[in-house]
Order: C-alpha cells, then structure tokens, then sequence
C-alpha cells in the first residue's frame, strides 16, 4: 500500500518559534509537495520538489522554506512561525513528472500558532 | 486569475444521485482530477479526465467539457459514508506542472 506519513497530526507553536513539518513517502516517488488548507480557500501549493535537492515555489512560498535531502523526505520549515501560519499542512507525492498522475496525500498537521 | 468554482454545500438522501459542478477558465487548464476527502483525514483520488465525455468508475463517474470549462462528478445510490469533502483540481497548462484547487465542496448526506 502507498503510504505517505507526516511527523505529527497536531502541532502547537508560540509566534516566533522554527517550525520543522517532515513528511516521509515510502513510494520512491520524484516529485514531492507541501499545501496548506484553509477553510474556504482551498488547498495552495507552498513548494514542492521534483528531485533530491531541487525545489520549486508554489503559490505561497512566503515565510516558508523546505529541505530534500534525501529522496523520501521532504521538510517544510517556518523560519518564524506567526499566527497567520495557523492552518492544517498537507504534504503529498507522485510519481513521473507528469502532472497528469495522481497525487498521494499524508493525513496532514494541523498547526496552531499562539 | 487561474480560479477553480465549486459549491461551497450540498445536500443529498441516501440512496439518492447528487452531481457536483465544477468549472474554470478554459485558457488555463488541461486536465482535471476529483479528489475526496472525509473530515480529518487526507485528500484520496477519485478519478481524472483529460480528454472530453464521462468516466465511470463503480458509483462515481466524472464528466469533462474542455469546450465549456465544466465538469461534474456524479455519486450514484448514495451511502452515508459518501458525506465528505469532493475537491475539484486542475492541470495547469505549460511548465508549471501543477494542481490548482478549488475550494471543495461539502457534501452531506442524509438517511
């Protein structure tokens, strides 16, 4: 079974605070990828990564940055966390370059930020 | 900008058929996935279309109009576990290689 995990399901940080978000895919997919969801909005692309060591921008990259050291992980980092932050975080991967191919999704973390 | 639509709620009965619409900016996108996604857990796929008519796929079968930009996943003989969120996505064209969202939309089933 596909299987991607995510570090936590719930997270709560005081404004200020580096945040790290680990998501581990057991696939050996390419391409990887950090959103957030908020009500109403949907689900936004923050970065994602088609390689070890390569990243790309999403639509919202601000305040956020990320990390693939090794083809299974991908980390999501806020620098310093804010209360505008405070949103459920949802990593998922898909094989090939395609974005024509199915993306798996962890079970998320949702963040609150005090 | 590259915006998705989808109803915000809908209602439905067990046992019933429910359609959710879904519809963008035909310039934009090529391709379009229906995701589903019960309350606290991850998003799961459904199904994709990339070119025009309807697939079907057990109870659930999803329409694609390039032409009109509109496309609607239809659940046939509801089941209360069908109450969830059905999220809309599209392929957007060119390099990017991304997925644009729409917001979801809430579906209640009701016995």
């Amino acid at each position: 079974d596909v299987k991607v995990t995510q570090s936590s399901r719930y997270l709560v940080k005081r404004t200020g605070e580096k945040v790290f978000l680990e998501c581990v895919q057991d696939m050996d997919h390419e391409n990887m990828f950090w959103y957030r969801q908020d009500p109403g909005l949907g689900l936004r692309l923050i970065y994602f990564s088609y390689d070890v060591k390569m990243k790309e921008k999403g639509d919202i990259p601000e305040g956020y940055s990320v990390s693939r050291e090794k083809k299974e992980r991908f980390s999501l980092i806020l620098e310093s966390a804010s209360t505008n932050q405070t949103s459920m975080y949802l990593c998922a991967s898909r094989t090939g370059t395609s974005a024509h191919n199915e993306q798996f999704f962890g079970p998320g973390t949702r963040l609150t930020v005090l | 900008g590259q915006n998705i639509d989808q109803p915000t709620e809908m209602t439905a009965t067990e046992g019933a058929i429910v359609q959710i619409n879904c519809t963008y900016q035909t310039s934009g996108f090529n391709g379009l996935f229906w995701y589903q996604q019960h309350a606290g857990e991850a998003p799961t796929f459904l199904s994709y279309n990339v070119l025009d008519g309807l697939e079907e796929k057990g109870r659930f079968s999803s329409f694609l109009s390039r032409s009109k930009g509109y496309s609607y996943l239809l659940l046939k003989e509801l089941q209360m576990k069908d109450s969830a969120s059905y999220l809309c996505a599209g392929v957007r064209g060119g390099a990017t290689n991304k997925l644009i969202f729409g917001t979801g939309t809430l579906l209640a089933v009701q016995p």
